[in-house]
């Protein structure tokens, strides 16, 4: 099974600054298909988790573009260029490429 | 608009049955993947199981293979997990939620397996 870890688990930010988080899977989640499959999920205190990211780096629907992913292969990053209050919660990554899925254990962005 | 409405949620006693449902709406969901996702108190995202849209397909975590059941009605456009022997480690909530990308959720169930 593919294991997604992320890092850190816990990031304090500044209002206004970058903030990166990164997550690394056990093997590659390139698909026999070409794509990549791996998406960032933000969780907001109390509230369902929204996708942020898919396919490594297209950013979804509505999503502020301060929010930014990259990557390839196993190493992937998900960088906020500058922090504001509304984006404090935990983010996540998942893996669609294989079975089982599997997400990352989460990192809490805190101000 | 996407909306995805789960139900069925509550108490049990460790080895007994609950059913869950989702209720999907503004997408054809006849033809879109369904996954449940679970989420234990305080802790991270777990995917429990996927329903393909098209081949029918389905697919378990080990964690629950075996003791619960995905299972979709096209007709009444309603996601299902069935879940036996429940244990309190299946203690979370429950998210449903559309696509091989997960690209919506619901706003979840709560499952609290517990004597």
């Amino acid at each position: 099974d593919v294991v997604m870890t992320q890092s850190p688990l816990s990031l304090p930010v500044t209002l206004g600054q970058p903030a990166s988080i990164s997550c690394r899977s056990s093997q590659s989640l390139v698909h026999s298909d070409g794509n990549t499959y791996l998406s960032w999920f933000q969780q907001r205190p109390g509230q369902s988790p929204r996708r942020l990211i898919y396919k490594v780096s297209d950013r979804d629907s509505g999503v502020p573009d301060r929010f930014s992913g990259s990557g390839s292969g196993t190493d992937f990053t998900l960088k906020i260029s500058r922090v504001e209050a509304e984006d404090v919660g935990v983010y996540y990554c998942l893996q669609h490429t294989h079975w089982p899925r599997a997400f990352g254990q989460g990192t809490k962005v805190e101000i | 608009e996407v909306q995805l409405l789960e139900s069925g949620g509550g108490l049990v006693q460790p080895g007994q049955s609950l059913r869950l449902s989702c209720a999907a709406s503004g997408f054809t969901f006849s033809s879109s993947a369904m996954n449940w996702v679970r989420q234990a108190p305080g802790k991270g995202l777990e995917w429990v199981s996927t329903f393909s849209g098209r081949t029918s397909n389905t697919y378990y975590a080990d964690s629950v293979k075996g003791r619960f059941t995905i299972s979709r009605d096209n007709s009444k456009n309603t996601l299902f997990l069935q879940m036996n022997s429940l244990r309190a480690e299946d203690t979370a909530v429950y998210y449903c939620a559309k696509e091989w990308g997960i690209d919506y959720w619901g706003q979840g169930t709560l499952v609290t397996v517990s004597s």
